[in-house]
């Protein structure tokens, strides 16, 4: 079974400034897919970043990275330069190759950035 | 390009009223299909997941079902909703990823809000 853990139920951020939200994951598998997704308060969910097991570099989409350790089981996500639009519910999800049993995701993290 | 439409964005039902939520996805053919649940301020629960018409597995045992009625419509119902039935359900589709690698994202619905009363 797969597991996904985001410790940080909270967190603040000065506008412009970079912020890193923790994500540690847990599966026996070798081949699996990570994921970062972002929920303003509308309840919508938007996919921000991916990263596969095997890429050897880290994601980066704009102002987004993928921070991804493997030996630590990690995928901490990067945001630089921190827009007031980022404040949101940021959820960690993964799923494994091969499985159409889609996304376990962890309990989130509440970002806000502030003026 | 790929749309996913979900409704009623929101609804409030009495107790031990049934329930249809549909979900219809444009643009793509042979989607993988899944009903999520959240509870307020709490991540997604994987309920049901398709990956063809006729084709439903459920995650956790509960008060729902789903079933797949057409290739791209999934449909989340109840006989009789219980208070605890209330949340936020989201449906999602993807496509299938290339060789089984898990590389392929979820895109989401807007989401309803169920209040149980």
């Amino acid at each position: 079974a797969q597991k996904i853990t985001q410790t940080q139920p909270g967190m603040f951020v000065q506008e412009k400034e970079a912020v890193t939200l923790d994500c540690t994951y847990d599966t026996s598998d070798q081949s699996y897919g990570l994921f970062w997704y972002k929920q303003p308060s509308s309840g919508e969910m938007i996919f921000l970043i991916y990263q596969g097991s095997y890429d050897e570099q880290n994601a980066t989409e704009g102002r987004y990275s993928l921070n991804f350790q493997k030996a630590r089981k990690s995928a901490n996500l990067v945001i630089s330069a921190s827009q007031l639009g980022d404040s949101a519910m940021y959820f960690c999800a993964m799923r494994v190759s091969g499985s159409a049993r889609q996304l376990t995701f962890g309990s989130g993290t509440q970002l806000t950035v502030l003026p | 390009s790929q749309t996913i439409h979900q409704w009623p964005a929101t609804l409030v039902q009495p107790v031990g009223s049934p329930l249809s939520l549909e979900c219809t996805v444009e643009g793509t053919s042979n989607p993988n299909l899944y009903w999520y649940r959240q509870a307020a301020g709490r991540g997604l629960q994987l309920l049901f997941y398709s990956v063809g018409i006729g084709q439903i597995s459920s995650e956790v045992p509960q008060n729902l079902s789903a079933s797949r009625p057409q290739d791209r419509q999934f449909i989340l119902s109840s006989k009789k909703l219980l208070l605890s039935d209330s949340g936020f359900y989201l449906c999602a589709w993807s496509a299938v990823g290339l060789g089984g690698w898990g590389n392929t994202e979820a895109f989401f619905g807007q989401g309803t809000r169920l209040t149980v009363v």
